[in-house]
């Protein structure tokens, strides 16, 4: 089983729409949750940090639950501006140290239209 | 702000030949990281340091070497290139353990 799994997509939705990704991970142990986006060919960027309680930056809301070892992201009012690749990123000790290391999904794409 | 910087932005590689991928960070920051991402894959961590004069190995070390002589320089070796390293590498910072990184504009890597 992958470390972090995502549904690759392509989500295609038109402008306005809600859309939401999933993200599993397998390590109980995790510590931190973040949502990357990476425009193509760029390199990738933080959109939003995950909290335990949830958190909203705008149109985007982020979701932790720790039990079933899953975070989501909600996008509502898809702009066009939002089509790009998200990245679920989450963190744990790098074997054999106490240092933490980011593992990331594969990305979910997401092409919004008009 | 330059950020992160990383050259060349792109190369062609000979099977066999080698070279060095230049990063740089002007934030202070004293983790940096290197990834290869591969077409459709997530990034995959390579080698990572947490100090100057400090680096240890990723998931997929193998065919690649660092070094950390300053605070500001990351470079990664590729001693004798083959087509499995073709791919997308990014080298990231972060200033303090688990926090959030701050990814170079990425170098893109043939190796023919």
């Amino acid at each position: 089983r992958k470390e972090v799994e995502q549904d690759p997509g392509p989500f295609n939705v038109p402008e306005g729409a809600t859309v939401a990704f999933n993200c599993t991970y397998s390590n109980s142990a995790s510590q931190s949750f973040f949502w990357y986006r990476q425009d193509c060919r760029k390199e990738p960027k933080l959109l939003m940090s995950v909290y335990s309680s949830g958190n909203e930056d705008g149109r985007f809301t982020a979701q932790l639950n720790r039990a079933s070892q899953y975070i989501s992201l909600l996008i509502r009012d898809s702009k066009l501006s939002d089509s790009a690749t998200y990245l679920c990123v989450v963190t744990s000790n790098a074997g054999g140290t106490s240092y933490g290391k980011l593992t990331f999904g594969q990305g979910t794409i997401l092409t919004v239209h008009p | 702000n330059a950020g992160v910087t990383q050259t060349p932005k792109f190369r062609i590689l000979k099977i066999g030949q080698s070279m060095t991928l230049q990063c740089t960070q002007d934030m202070n920051h004293n983790y940096m990281y290197w990834y290869r991402q591969d077409p459709g894959m997530g990034l995959k961590l390579i080698y990572y340091s947490v100090g100057a004069g400090i680096t240890d190995k990723g998931e997929v070390p193998n065919g690649y070497n660092v070094s950390r002589s300053t605070t500001e320089d990351f470079p990664l070796r590729l001693e004798l290139a083959a087509p499995s390293q073709t791919s997308v590498y990014f080298c990231a910072s972060t200033s303090a353990d688990r926090g959030i990184q701050y990814f170079g504009a990425g170098t893109r890597l043939s190796v023919l």
